[in-house]
């Protein structure tokens, strides 16, 4: 069965601190890739997505997510997290021409000032 | 734009009783998910609906659960009985979507969180 894998369940860094969390996916065809973002008491919004081109992808607040086909990886990383960026983050895959929707069971992110 | 509206935000009932969730998605948003999230996971898709025909429902336990969008805008989710384990957030999202060949972004309600005691 197609699953997605989010290896660190929480993470604890501080301020200016790098960041990468880790997602893989099994699914051997093409798919669509979403990293998604829940700020405490907000709900889930879009941080950035991959359909095809560059595999390197820029989303919003300087977070950047890379697609490595040959690790059916898809890693979020930001250079220096902010206290702001305390949140819990979504990893999400879609194989192309499905409408199936799956996500991995997130990654809670805690930024100490 | 407004956003994803669902209601009621928080409910709490007993166990063998029955409730019902409402959405109502972005204007001109022809996808619409429901989805489960339990504490410490991810939101499980249990149905998701092309205008108002259902295009997957394979993870929506229908002995206990049923859904409708009849006029192809908003929805309604249905668990009837209850059970302790279907203690939850419920999410509702949509997206523009016409077509399986065509990608893009879902955007997401704020959820109802159901106790089940």
């Amino acid at each position: 069965a197609q699953s997605v894998s989010q290896h660190n369940h929480h993470v604890i860094l501080s301020e200016a601190a790098s960041l990468e969390l880790g997602c893989n996916y099994s699914y051997g065809g093409t798919v669509n890739l979403f990293w998604y973002v829940q700020y405490p008491g907000q709900h889930l919004q879009l941080l950035l997505k991959y359909f095809s081109g560059d595999p390197l992808v820029k989303g919003i607040k300087g977070f950047e997510a890379e697609f490595i086909k040959s690790k059916f990886s898809f890693n979020l990383r930001k250079p220096s997290v902010q206290w702001s960026d305390t949140a819990e983050y979504f990893c999400a895959v879609t194989p192309s021409g499905t409408y199936k929707y799956i996500f991995g069971t997130g990654t809670r992110l805690k930024v100490l000032a | 734009e407004a956003g994803v509206a669902q209601s009621p935000r928080y409910k709490i009932i007993e166990k063998r009783q029955s409730v019902a969730f409402w959405c109502n998605p972005i204007s001109g948003h022809a996808t619409l998910y429901w989805y489960q999230q339990i504490l410490g996971q991810g939101p499980k898709l249990l149905i998701q609906f092309q205008n108002n025909g259902v295009v997957d429902d394979s993870q929506l336990p229908k002995d206990r659960f049923s859904a409708e969008r009849l006029k192809g805008v908003d929805s309604t989710l249905k668990i009837q009985p209850a059970k302790l384990e279907d203690s939850a957030v419920y999410l509702c999202a949509s997206s523009f979507r016409r077509t399986v060949a065509s990608t893009d972004t879902q955007y997401f309600g704020p959820g109802t969180r159901l106790t089940v005691l």
